[in-house]
């Protein structure tokens, strides 16, 4: 079945590192791709996402580009800050649509000053 | 455009007791989505809705659980007889088209 695979975290940075959080994926056909984020205490959060094959997904400094031929849609962000702590979850739905997220196990990031 | 809310956003119950959890998506999303989520893991897809219709249902979904969506609006997530096992954040989510999904605060969930 279709499956989302995360590096496993705790990742920790210090403010203004460059963070790559890996992302691979296993689906029949063309998923949808997402990033998802989770601050202490508060519900998921759509962060970015990319629909088809070489599109770049970005927002609030984060960038993430689909590649099918390595199956993979790694998070970057060339320098985090301290409110960017949160835990990060790679997601897909399946090319056929209509049907739920199927998440990684997140990734948890800390940044410290 | 208020989000997705749920009520109540924590809950602990003596095992062996029904609960029952409510989702009030975004207006006019057509599509509403329930998940569970244990700590450490990312969410695990329960149900689905469009409209009043429930579409899908995962095997994670035991006879003791229950879902509605009377008039395509809210929807209520029900467990009978909780278990230990049932302990988790759960969390709605409604979408208005086949990709974005938006999700509530969640539920948590303590069974004693």
């Amino acid at each position: 079945g279709d499956s989302v695979t995360q590096m496993e975290g705790p990742v920790t940075l210090s403010e203004e590192a460059f963070l790559t959080i890996n992302c691979t994926y296993t689906a029949t056909g063309y998923p949808s791709l997402f990033w998802y984020v989770q601050y202490p205490g508060e519900g998921l959060q759509l962060l970015l996402k990319a629909t088809k094959a070489d599109d770049k997904g970005s927002n609030k400094g984060f960038e993430a580009t689909y590649r099918k031929e390595t199956t993979s849609f790694h998070l970057e962000k060339g320098s985090v800050q301290v409110s960017d702590s949160a835990v990060y979850f790679c997601a897909l739905i399946p090319f056929s649509g209509n049907t739920p997220l199927v998440f990684g196990k997140g990734t948890r990031l800390s940044v410290i000053a | 455009d208020t989000g997705v809310s749920q009520d109540p956003r924590h809950k602990i119950t003596k095992r062996g007791q029904n609960v029952t959890f409510r989702c009030d998506p975004i207006s006019e999303h057509n599509r509403l989505y329930w998940y569970r989520q244990t700590l450490g893991q990312g969410p695990e897809f329960l149900t689905y809705f469009q409209n009043e219709a429930q579409l899908e249902k995962s095997r994670l979904l035991s006879d003791r659980f229950s879902a509605e969506r009377p008039k395509g609006s809210f929807s209520t997530l029900e467990i009978q007889r909780t278990e230990q096992g049932d302990s988790a954040m759960y969390l709605c989510a409604s979408s208005p088209d086949i990709d974005t999904q938006y999700f509530g605060p969640g539920t948590r969930l303590t069974v004693l």
